[in-house]
């Protein structure tokens, strides 16, 4: 079945600066990537997706890029600000019945 | 706020017990998936249920079935309950199986066996 491997596990950046969070995927019959954002006591909110047939999608200070041929995906989040700050998931999903692999997470701590 | 409701937001139970966990989909959604989070395991699916029947299953443990009535709520049904079973239980829906919709996510219910 499909494994989401995510990295890194916890990353550190000063407000402003750039983050980027990167999973592979082992199923090439996945065409569906989203991206959550969990902030603690929270339920994981749907903030960005890409599907297998677009190499990248942007919205505001995130950005999402997709390579099928090397079965990884990214998140990129520019101009970072504190309450950025909260766990991060990617997962990929593939046809028939839409259950969601995820990764294992990215604590993301943004200093002001 | 994804709009999906879950009650009750934390349980606390002994051993041996059994709980349904309750969750209701955003409005218009046919579909409704359960997941579990816990430390060791991450997210995992559990099961998802398409306009009232079942439609896949994923890490689900004999002891725990869910189903999702006409009115398309779902409520999922753990038994026999032991300590690992603690962790946050998540229910997201989306509007149809088809074509990889998008799944919302609920607030989560917090189940500890004590």
């Amino acid at each position: 079945g499909e494994n989401v491997e995510q990295h890194p596990s916890t990353l550190s950046v000063q407000e402003g600066d750039s983050a980027v969070i990167k999973c592979t995927y082992s199923d090439s019959a996945s065409n569906y990537f989203p991206w959550y954002k969990q902030e603690l006591g929270k339920g994981p909110q749907l903030i960005i997706d890409i599907r297998s047939n677009v190499g990248e999608k942007k919205d505001q200070r995130i950005a999402v890029t997709l390579n099928k041929t090397a079965k990884h995906f990214s998140l990129h989040i520019t101009e970072t600000q504190p309450e950025d700050s909260a766990v991060y998931f990617c997962a990929a999903s593939g046809t028939g019945f839409q259950k969601l692999v995820f990764g294992t997470g990215t604590r993301l701590l943004v200093s002001p | 706020d994804s709009g999906v409701t879950q009650t009750p937001k934390h349980l606390i139970t002994a051993t041996g017990q059994r709980v349904t966990l309750r969750c209701s989909p955003r409005s218009g959604d046919l579909s409704v998936y359960w997941y579990q989070q816990s430390l060791d395991q991450g997210l995992q699916f559990l099961i998802h249920y398409y306009n009232g029947e079942e439609r896949a299953k994923g890490n689900i443990l004999e002891r725990f079935s869910a189903q999702q009535f006409p009115d398309l709520h779902s409520e999922l049904n753990l038994s026999s309950l032991e300590l690992g079973d603690s962790a946050l239980y998540f229910c997201a829906s989306s509007l149809r199986q088809g074509d990889s919709y998008e799944q919302y996510f609920g607030p989560g219910t917090r189940l500890t066996v004590t």
